[in-house]
């Protein structure tokens, strides 16, 4: 069974402070992906990355950052918490392919974060 | 204007009425089109993929494409309580796209007995 795990459900936060968030999968994928979620957006893609040190931005990376170090771990980073970034994140990564060129994707719990 | 559309309901009907969720999208590049279930505090999960234009089914639900429209269904009949949740539709353009889909805002989905 695939498993995405990420460090924490609940976090506080103040404004300014800097905010790890980690995530860690088990599979041995080479893509994984940070999402935010929020009400009436749906889910929206932060960064990714598709292997070790390697990264792209997404849709809304402002104020993020991330970091793969090693393949199975992929942290996201708000160097400045703002409360514009109290949301749930999400983090996935890309699992099998279901025909080529589409692949599945396996999410962790996600860590709803609230910046105060 | 936003790539992926989908009403956000909420949408509550009773146990064993038919369901329809939809999407709309603006991108001629999608080719690969999901559905996901997402339970209350857990993450997505896949539920139906679809490739291209047509139907597809599984048990109760139904995935149709219709790529002339930019429009997609999913489908579930005789609706049951433990299919409350929230369905969000993804799409990929598949290729060199490491795999990247671009969500809907979700439809919450109710359920009741």
């Amino acid at each position: 069974d695939v498993k995405v795990t990420q460090s924490s459900r609940y976090l506080v936060k103040r404004t300014g402070e800097k905010v790890f968030l980690e995530c860690v999968q088990d599979m041995d994928h080479e893509n994984m992906f940070w999402y935010r979620q929020d009400p009436g957006l749906g889910l929206r893609l932060i960064y990714f990355s598709y292997d070790v040190k390697m990264k792209e931005k997404g849709d809304i990376p402002e104020g993020y950052s991330v970091s793969r170090e090693k393949k199975e771990r992929f942290s996201l980073i708000l160097e400045s918490a703002s409360t514009n970034q109290t949301s749930m994140y999400l983090c996935a990564s890309r699992g099998k392919a279901l025909s080529r060129g589409a692949y599945e994707q396996y999410f962790g719990p996600g860590t709803r974060l609230t910046v105060t | 204007q936003k790539e992926v559309e989908q009403d956000p309901g909420p949408l509550s009907v009773p146990e064993g009425a038919i369901v329809s969720l939809n999407c709309t999208y603006s991108n001629s590049a999608f080719q690969y089109f999901m559905w996901y279930r997402q339970y209350s505090r857990k993450g997505p999960e896949l539920l139906m993929y679809t490739y291209s234009s047509g139907n597809k089914e599984d048990g109760r639900f139904t995935a149709q494409v219709d790529k002339s429209s930019k429009y997609i269904s999913l489908f579930i009949r005789d609706s049951q309580p433990s299919d409350s949740a929230t369905y969000l539709c993804a799409m990929s353009a598949g290729g060199t796209s490491y795999g990247k889909l671009t969500f809907g805002q979700g439809t919450i989905l109710t359920v009741h007995p």
